[in-house]
């Protein structure tokens, strides 16, 4: 699985946007960019992915650039509960039966009232 | 919303003891994972399971390990040995069809090896 590069950490306040930067400058043809997140003291949850185009869900958006060799999460006012850690992660479509995420040391966010 | 759920929440054993972590996956999932997290590092694969066999493992994975899918609700890792660095968050996860591309995890079983 390609490789990707987050900062160690970040901060904001409340009810600021938050862009959480990723580089994935080996990224293939077949890799989804996934992102997910870890709250103190439990599992990950899934936040958001994509391939080529720019995604919005309820949590987050995710903006590709048109290189595909970085994205952008988005979390467009964060709120205490946001504080995490965030892992931007690469996996490969085709490989439906071997599908396993690799976790990097992601991005601590900090976020202050 | 359904979720993963995992039993027991904590769990200590004497090093040399066997374990067993429960899960229960999403109902209608067909992959299913374990993961572990030692304190302060990253989280890591161990195993994926679809159809009724390991699909993968890692190098973590060695035969002190196995997992079973004992009915059509539980998914299980035993330990058969623990060791001292056994001591991890263990997390399950699971997800849909192929195609599907989230994996759900639940919220771990702290074990503790002394």
């Amino acid at each position: 699985d390609a490789k990707t590069t987050q900062p160690n950490s970040m901060e904001s306040n409340e009810e600021e946007p938050v862009h959480l930067p990723c580089n994935h400058s080996t990224i293939s043809g077949t890799d989804y960019i996934h992102w997910y997140r870890q709250l103190p003291s439990q599992g990950p949850e899934y936040v958001i992915h994509g391939l080529t185009s720019n995604v919005n869900n309820r949590m987050a958006s995710l903006a590709i650039a048109e290189d595909r060799k970085s994205s952008t999460l988005i979390l467009h006012r964060a709120t205490l509960r946001d504080a995490a850690v965030y892992y931007c992660i690469l996996r490969d479509f085709r490989s439906y039966n071997t599908d396993k995420l690799i976790f990097g040391t992601g991005t601590r966010l900090q976020v202050f009232p | 919303e359904p979720e993963v759920t995992q039993t027991p929440s904590h769990q200590v054993t004497q090093m040399g003891q066997e374990v067993i972590l429960r899960c229960v996956p999403i109902s209608n999932h067909l992959y299913f994972y374990w993961y572990r997290q030692i304190l302060g590092q990253k989280v890591e694969f161990l195993v994926s399971f679809y159809n009724n066999e390991i699909s993968e493992k890692s190098e973590i994975f060695d035969d002190q390990f196995s997992v079973e899918r004992p009915d059509g609700s539980n998914f299980t890792l035993k330990i058969r040995s623990t060791k001292l660095e056994d001591s991890a968050m263990y997390f399950c996860a699971s997800r849909g069809l192929a195609g599907q591309e989230t994996q759900y995890f639940g919220p771990g079983t702290r074990l503790l090896v002394l």
